[in-house]
């Protein structure tokens, strides 16, 4: 079985550019998540997508941050303008749907290097 | 809202040796509690999880943790280390509809 795919696996950006990252998740999975990692701490909760639907994104800065599920498959997940801060890698996580059963399932991440 | 804090941000015992990483909760109600690792650039797996049935949860890798209520606690233990669980470990709650939220972190080392 196929596992979450993510691209690009690194980008470098200047302060003010903008990025673009996709995710494909296990097939079948409902719910997907963005993850923000920044160096030295634990993943923080983007958004979260049920289906194409959005659960909770409380934690988006949608100044800046958007996301979208078309089709309630993949996903991007754009940054524009980039800030120094938002160096950090994203993660994107899949699920079989609502439920306690906790495994999200990552893919590798997407590292952002913002100068 | 629910929330975990890891103890120590680094870790560094020899190999064969006892490792503990340390995970306290904050709750109002029975908590999930989840032990994630991540090794070096790759994404997090699940090492193991706690749902309110046996309180000694036996994971992945020879790891196991156990829930204690009274001291709010949900430690990670392995007998004996091995270099091969050189790694960064989170410990998580869930809060909500299937919504984690992770702690720290704790980076293990092994020394030989």
């Amino acid at each position: 079985e196929a596992g979450v795919a993510q691209s690009p696996r690194y980008k470098i950006i200047e302060k003010r550019q903008s990025v673009a990252f996709w995710c494909n998740p296990i097939s079948g999975h409902a719910t997907l998540y963005w993850y923000q990692q920044i160096l030295g701490q634990g993943p923080k909760l983007l958004i979260q997508f049920q289906n194409n639907g959005v659960v909770d994104d409380s934690q988006l800065p949608k100044d800046r941050f958007s996301a979208e599920r078309l089709k309630g498959v993949d996903s991007t997940l754009k940054i524009q303008p980039a800030k120094l801060e938002d160096s950090a890698v994203y993660l994107c996580a899949s699920s079989q749907g609502l439920g306690r059963s906790g495994e999200l399932f990552f893919g590798e991440g997407s590292r952002l290097t913002v100068l | 809202a629910q929330s975990v804090t890891q103890l120590g941000s680094h870790v560094s015992v020899s190999e064969g040796a006892l490792v503990l990483l340390r995970c306290n909760y904050s709750s109002s109600v029975p908590p999930y509690l989840f032990w994630y690792v991540q090794y070096p650039n790759q994404g997090l797996q699940l090492l193991l999880k706690y749902t309110s049935a046996a309180t000694l949860v036996k994971g992945i890798n020879g790891f196991e943790a156990e829930f204690k209520k009274s001291e709010t606690s949900f430690h990670l233990t392995k007998p004996s280390a091995h270099m091969s669980d050189a790694a960064e470990y989170f410990c998580a709650v869930l809060q909500g509809a299937q919504k984690l939220v992770f702690g720290q972190g704790t980076r293990l080392t092994i020394n030989p």
